[in-house]
Parts: structure tokens; sequence; C-alpha cells
């Protein structure tokens, strides 16, 4: 089964920050992830499909980048409202994996 | 407007068994791949099972494989997880999620299943 390692899991940033999480799969996956923010007691929202398609109506500071193994979601410049858990999620071979998530806390 | 809404959560002992449902309405459900996903208290998201639009094929976690089953009634518009031989680990909020281009899309507000003694 392919593993996803998310880093950092927590990072603290102020408003404004350019903010980039990382994910690394174990084996190439093309470009099968997604990543999704949560909010607590709150369902996850995908923000980014295809490692690199913006979801409709997600604000376009969101960004996401990478192809095989290596996966980065960048937010250019957080907001409030952007203090969260980001997950990253891989499909391959009918198997879905995500990330241990990074929460992204007020500094 | 896309909703999920799942139900059947709740107490049971170890060794127990539970179904959960997920009532679907704004969209054509026959037409969606389904997800079932979980939540340990204070833990990160754990794939649990997919199904195919037509409920011929699944998947599942190696953690679930083998206790868990995942059906679907299109004509009622309902996605379900029969989960048997219950352990403490199974502990979680349950969400359903549709699946558009190969990942989870639009998401359900969860069920929460404890499994304890």
């Amino acid at each position: 089964d392919i593993q996803m390692t998310q880093s950092p899991s927590s990072l603290s940033a102020s408003v404004g920050d350019r903010v980039t999480i990382t994910c690394r799969a174990s084996q190439g996956i093309r470009n099968d992830l997604g990543w999704y923010q949560q909010k607590p007691g709150k369902a996850p929202k995908r923000l980014i499909y295809a490692a690199s398609s913006l979801q409709s109506g997600v604000p376009s500071r969101f960004s996401g980048s990478g192809s095989g193994t290596e996966f980065t979601l960048t937010i250019s410049s957080l907001q409030p409202e952007d203090f969260a858990t980001y997950y990253c999620l891989q499909h391959n071979s009918y198997t879905w994996t995500f990330g241990q998530g990074t929460k992204v806390e007020i500094k | 407007e896309v909703q999920l809404v799942e139900s059947g959560g709740g107490l049971v002992q170890p060794g127990g068994s539970l179904r959960l449902s997920c009532a679907a309405s704004g969209f054509t459900f026959s037409s969606y791949w389904m997800h079932w996903v979980r939540q340990a208290p204070g833990k990160g998201l754990v794939w649990v099972s997919r199904i195919n639009s037509d409920g011929s094929s699944t998947s599942y976690a190696d953690s679930v494989k083998g206790r868990f089953t995942i059906s679907r009634d299109n004509a009622k518009n309902t996605l379900y997880l029969q989960m048997n031989s219950l352990r403490a680990e199974d502990t979680a909020v349950y969400y359903c999620a549709r699946d558009k281009q190969w990942l989870p899309d639009y998401w359900g507000q969860g069920t929460l299943v404890t499994v304890s003694s």
C-alpha cells in the first residue's frame, strides 16, 4: 500500500504569511492527489484535486503543485479563516490514503 | 444542493454490529462512486471503503477488510456501511462522501460510533 508522509505536522503563521505544506508518496501516484481543509467539529472541505486543480468556489490563494511522489499545497497569503488542519489524500489502485495532517495555528 | 446525511451511529459493545446509513439528495446518486471515511477522536482522517456507482465493485482499508461491508440502494438514494466484529479502535466519527474525479468532494456531517463495554 502507498504511504503518505505529510509535513510539517503543525506550523504557526501570521495573517498574510505564505504557507507551504508538503506530502510525499511512498511510490509514484502521477497526479492522483487532493488537498482538504478541516475545521474543528466540521466535515473536511476539498480545496484541490488532481494535484493542482482548484475546487470550484475555493479562493485563488490556495494552489497545489507536484506529480509523482512530491506534492505541495501553498496558501499565498494566509487569512484568518484559513487556520485549520489540512490533509492530503492520494488515490491509487482503488485504495485511498490520507496524510497525517498539518495543523495551521495563529502565531 | 448536494446533501449527505449520515445516521445509525451510537454506542455498541466490542464484538457487536452496527449499520450506518447515508441519505443522499441534490444529485444523481446512482451516477457517483461513494466513500466512507472515519476520524477517531482527536486524530486524523482515515479512508475506510469505496463503492462504485452500481454497487458491483468495492474496496476496503486493510483495517476493516472482512469485518465491514459497503453497499448502496440506488432506488433509495442511500449508502450503507455494515460494521461487524467491532473493536474499540473502530470508535470514530464516520463520514460518507461523494466521489468526483477519483477523490471525495462533498461530505456529510458525520455520525459518531463508540465501541465500549
